[in-house]
This record gives structure tokens, sequence and C-alpha cells, in this order.
């Protein structure tokens, strides 16, 4: 049973930057994976925010990135707005059609 | 525009079935991949299938041998046929469009709710 982790919440200042990871339980992630990560605010459906570990998708500000971090797929907020207070998931492509996303990332701006 | 509706939702039995359909708009839902994912009340996100352009499907193994994916070339709307439902399924069904080769939900629905509950 392959476990995909995330901090369970982080808290960051307006205007400061916040980094997200995501892990395997047993393994490293690497672009192999494809990690992607959307963001869902309460009562929202996801929102789609990087793909193919660094890609953002359209219409997402730049202040949102992926990367590769050590043995984990990365998300960093530059410049945190009170607008980025949200639940954050990764994904990661296991192949032969499987997704597996993380256990989430609640984010808190203040 | 790309544009996702389920439907079909509601309060079910344990032991019960559903299906889920999802009407989707803007594009052809028979050459992308489609898939389901939902999000139990509280928690987190959760992939539970997939049907791929050429037809083939994939589960996950929480579902596997109780839900079907599958969809209807000429409504343009996608399936999820979900049999001996548990209190577990009880959840927030999310159809997503999946880009294959680049390997990420792209679009997303509103969601629909299925409760299994006696």
């Amino acid at each position: 049973q392959t476990v995909v982790t995330q901090e369970p919440s982080f808290s960051v200042s307006p205007g400061g930057t916040v980094t997200l990871t995501c892990g395997l339980s047993s393994g490293s992630v690497s672009t192999s994976y494809y990690p992607s990560w959307y963001q869902q605010t309460p009562g929202q459906a996801p929102r789609t925010l990087i793909y193919s570990t660094n890609t953002r998708s359209s219409g997402v500000p730049d202040r949102f990135s992926g990367s590769i971090l050590g043995n984990t797929a990365a998300l960093t907020i530059t410049g945190a707005q009170a607008a980025d207070e949200s639940d954050y998931y990764c994904v990661l492509y296991m192949g032969s059609g499987i997704s597996v996303f993380g256990t989430g990332t609640k984010v808190t701006v203040l | 525009e790309v544009q996702l509706e389920e439907s079909g939702g509601g309060l079910i039995q344990p032991g019960g079935s559903l299906r889920l359909s999802c009407a989707a708009s803007g594009f052809t839902v028979s050459t992308n991949f489609m898939s389901w994912v939902r999000q139990a009340p509280g928690k987190g996100l959760e992939w539970v299938s997939i049907i791929y352009s050429g037809g083939s499907t994939y589960n996950a193994d929480s579902v596997k041998g109780r839900f079907t994916i599958s969809r209807d070339n000429s409504k343009n709307t996608l399936y999820l046929q979900m049999n001996s439902l548990r209190a577990e399924d009880t959840a927030l069904y999310y159809c997503a469009r999946y880009l294959h080769n680049y390997e990420y939900f792209d679009y997303w629905g509103q969601g629909t709710l299925v409760t299994v509950s006696s």
C-alpha cells in the first residue's frame, strides 16, 4: 500500500514563503512520478496548480512553483496572500493508470 | 469552454447500488482519459477509477470488484456504477478529465454527494 505523505499543516505570514513537500512511504519522489499539485478551499472543487513537477496550470500566479527537493516533490508559495489559505494536495502517478493523492496540507496565512 | 457536471448522488442503504453520471461539454469524452475522485466528509481526496480513451479501465483497491467506470460516447457522458455500497463509500464524488502523458487532472466537476447509511 503506497502512502504519499504531506505535512498536516503549515502557517505562513502574509508576504512570506512556505514550501510544502510530498513524499513516499518508501522510496524517493522523482519526475518519473509526474508530481502534480491541487488547491482546494472549503466547499469548492480542487483547482489544478502545478503538473509534471514544475509546470504551472493556466492562470496560476507565478508565486506558486513546483520542484523536486531532495527525495520529495515540493510546492513553494512565495509572497503568500490571504487568498492562498487552502488545503493543498499532491498527486503522484504510479503507472498502470493509478494515481495516489497525498494526505493534504492545510495552509493558514496569518 | 470545458465543463463537467456530475449527477446521480443521494442517500442509499448499505449493500445498495447507485450510478453516477458526469456530463461533459467543450470536449469529447471518448478521446480523453477520464477519472473519478472522491472525498469523504472532512477527509482528503482519493483517486477512485480511470478510463482510458482506448477503453482500458483501472480502479483503486478500495473499490475493485464493486465499482465500474464507463462512458456513453453518444451522450458524451462518463459513468460510475457503484455496487455493494458501504458506509465508507460516503463521499463527494468528482469527475475529472485526466491529461495523459502529463499525468494530471486538468478539469474538475463540482461533485455529487453519495451517502451510504441505513
